[in-house]
């Protein structure tokens, strides 16, 4: 069964542009998570999607948003990116969405803003 | 919400030695799990043990709900297990991961 897979693997982008990275999550899984990584903050929780419904949301600014897909795979969206939106960002997927299951996670985005 | 704290937060080890990495958490937990995290970011799951132990070849694991802590054991180390080594945890309110600090460990040959 293939895992978690990301897309792309490294994107470059200036400040104020936007960005959207993709994420697939292993087959038959139905929550997916999003999660930013960065040397200062360590990982942080960003948000969850189930069934196409956003369930939970980390301490983010408005211009990061998210949406799944009726296939459980789903997007994130940096809006006006600023040079500390440059991160690890990791997906991640686990089986069912009440139950307190094992999470899996993605190779990761890695974005740089310049 | 929910503390995770891990340590140590740096370990060096001699090929061949055996550690042990603590996570301290703040409050009831359904989840909890250890990731090795490889040079290029990916995490890669080593245990799911909301409690009890359980043991994968050279690395156990064991978690004390009931006192809010869990060990991750390495035995035999080899250079392969270098790496940040997280603790993360579900809290009862559910569907996020909290992670700790992260221990990273540097094994020499």
């Amino acid at each position: 069964k293939a895992g978690v897979t990301q897309t792309p693997r490294y994107l470059i982008k200036t400040r104020g542009q936007q960005v959207t990275l993709s994420c697939s999550p292993i087959s038959g899984h139905r929550s997916v998570s999003w999660y930013q990584q960065t040397p200062g903050q360590g990982l942080q929780f960003l948000f969850e999607y189930f069934s196409e419904t956003q369930r939970n949301k980390g301490n983010f600014p408005g211009r990061f948003s998210g949406r799944q897909f009726s296939n459980s795979r789903s997007e994130m969206n940096v809006s006006t990116l600023e040079l500390g939106d440059s991160a690890l960002y990791l997906c991640a997927s686990k089986l069912a969405g009440d139950d307190y299951n094992e999470q899996f996670f993605g190779p990761g985005t890695r974005l740089t803003v310049l | 919400g929910i503390q995770v704290e891990q340590s140590p937060p740096d370990l060096i080890l001699q090929e061949g030695a055996n550690s042990t990495l603590r996570c301290n958490f703040s409050d009831s937990v359904n989840n909890l799990q250890w990731f090795h995290q490889n040079p290029w970011g990916q995490l890669i799951n080593l245990f799911y043990i909301p409690s009890g132990t359980k043991q994968n070849g050279r690395l156990s694991a064991t978690t004390v709900a009931t006192e809010r802590y869990s060990l991750l054991y390495i035995s035999s180390s080899q250079t392969t297990d270098s790496g940040v080594y997280f603790c993360a945890v579900e809290s009862t309110a559910g569907n996020k991961l909290t992670f700790g600090g992260g221990t990273r460990v540097l094994v020499k040959p």
